[in-house]
């Protein structure tokens, strides 16, 4: 237990869908990530939020759109997926300074 | 650019010593990870460098050499639990302080 929660944990969602990804940490820190794993492929960062601003989005398409109401909650909100966005979503945070992040146990996405 | 490179899958015997490599090529330094994956898990955290050097945590041991771009994870007396994912990942100045991951490196202990 990591002290990041995401649900759902499984998910799958037709083309047309609209869908959103929740991510909480009552650990006190000032950043959240939404991050995509794909098979055989790098931990892909899509999204910082540093103090609920966000500060990257790394040219991820607009069918995600990342939402930070508050410092411990963190949405990825998905429309019009494609098949190959399938794949596992992880959010992270961590506190100020050059720290490790905590990783939630992510969403298994599967776009159909 | 940023890259890292890990070797994809390695294989080892319960109650062995595993080195796992990781290279790094980025714009800029801030630290090197290391976090371990199960299957359908999330990543947690094994050990920090930020100094040239060994940093020793138990049955993990991980070392840094920041000239040569070069990073080891040393798992010893090894078990099956220990079968999962390594990633490697270098925080980055130049990249807003964000991590950069690597592909990650699959281990299967056999009995």
């Amino acid at each position: 237990e990591t002290g990041v929660t995401q649900t759902p944990r499984h998910l799958v969602m037709g083309m047309t869908n609209k869908k959103s990804l929740k991510c909480e940490q009552h650990l006190g820190h000032n950043a959240m990530y939404w991050y995509k794993q794909s098979a055989k492929k790098p931990l892909e960062l899509m999204f910082v939020y540093s103090l609920e601003e966000r500060v990257e989005n790394n040219s991820v398409p607009s069918r995600f759109s990342p939402e930070c109401p508050n410092s411990s909650h963190l949405f990825l909100h998905l429309h019009t997926l494609q098949p190959e966005d399938s794949a596992l979503y992880l959010c992270a945070s961590s506190p100020a300074g050059n720290t490790e992040a905590f990783f939630g146990q992510g969403t298994r996405l599967t776009v159909v | 650019g940023q890259n890292i490179d890990q070797p994809t899958e390695m294989t080892a015997t319960e109650g062995a010593i595993v080195q796992i490599n990781c290279t790094y090529q980025t714009s800029g330094f801030n630290g090197l990870f290391w976090y371990q994956q199960h299957a359908g898990e999330a990543p947690t955290f094994l050990s920090y460098n930020v100094l040239d050097g060994l940093e020793e945590k138990g049955r993990f041991s991980s070392f840094l050499s920041r000239s040569k771009g070069y990073s080891y994870l040393l798992l010893k007396e090894l078990q099956m639990k220990d079968s999962a994912s390594y990633l490697c990942a270098v925080r980055d100045p130049s990249y807003g302080q964000n991590f950069v991951f690597g592909p990650g490196t699959r281990l299967s202990v056999l009995p």
